[in-house]
């Protein structure tokens, strides 16, 4: 079974709208995080938010917002206000423990394109 | 500046060969992780590792091996490369804390033929 399910593999959002990835996951750990990251054409991978599973706050970090819905598994990235440089692959990942170690899971990506 | 470095950006084998894609990070992170990224499929990981010498298969490592005998350095090992191993090659590292981000190589494109 998937552990990272991202269902949008595209999306096309008119320039300065707000943004609204979606990812859900699967875990029986009670403790676990998410990220996101950006990939944008040139292919390095971009940290942009973190939130851990005890947070009670949902994670900020300037235009980017984490949407944290525990009960329905959902970690959905909010992007505020799209610029022209937010065209890129966004990738939800999670990492939870496994047997001593920490295991790092990605899902399959939404490319995102911002129209002028 | 975290730097994680994959020793080449393209890569260039025939099938059959024995293929060494090596990552060198100078953090001293305890975690390194391998994946492979297709279209369509996201990352996959290949393997993990979260201490030296130590080695915990990922969702596909058939076809692949890893060495880490020195914390810096993780190796993926293909041991006789196949055309379906034709992928990007991504390799990150992190320190072993839940809640800190993993940092990424620029990733090794391999080609095989």
């Amino acid at each position: 079974a998937q552990k990272i399910t991202q269902t949008q593999p595209g999306m096309f959002v008119q320039e300065k709208e707000a943004v609204t990835l979606d990812c859900t996951y699967d875990t029986s750990d009670p403790s676990y995080g998410l990220f996101w990251y950006k990939q944008p054409s040139s292919g390095e991978m971009i940290f942009l938010i973190y939130q851990g599973s005890y947070d009670q706050q949902n994670a900020t970090e300037g235009r980017y917002s984490l949407n944290f819905q525990k009960a329905r598994k959902s970690a959905n990235l909010v992007i505020s206000a799209s610029q022209l440089g937010d065209s890129a692959m966004y990738f939800c990942a999670m990492r939870e423990p496994n047997f001593g170690n920490e295991k790092l899971t990605f899902g399959t990506g939404t490319r995102l394109t911002i129209i002028p | 500046d975290v730097k994680v470095t994959q020793s080449s950006r393209y890569l260039v084998k025939r099938t059959g060969e024995k293929v060494f894609l090596e990552c060198v990070q100078d953090m001293d992170h305890e975690n390194m992780f391998w994946y492979r990224q297709d279209p369509g499929l996201g990352l996959r990981l290949i393997y993990f590792s979260y201490d030296v010498k130590m080695k915990e298969k990922g969702d596909i490592p058939e076809g692949y091996s890893v060495s880490r005998e020195k914390k810096e350095r993780f190796s993926l090992i293909l041991e006789s490369a196949s055309t379906n191993q034709t992928s990007m090659y991504l390799c990150a590292s992190s320190f072993g804390l839940t809640g800190t981000e993993a940092f990424f190589g620029q990733g090794t494109r391999l080609t095989v033929v």
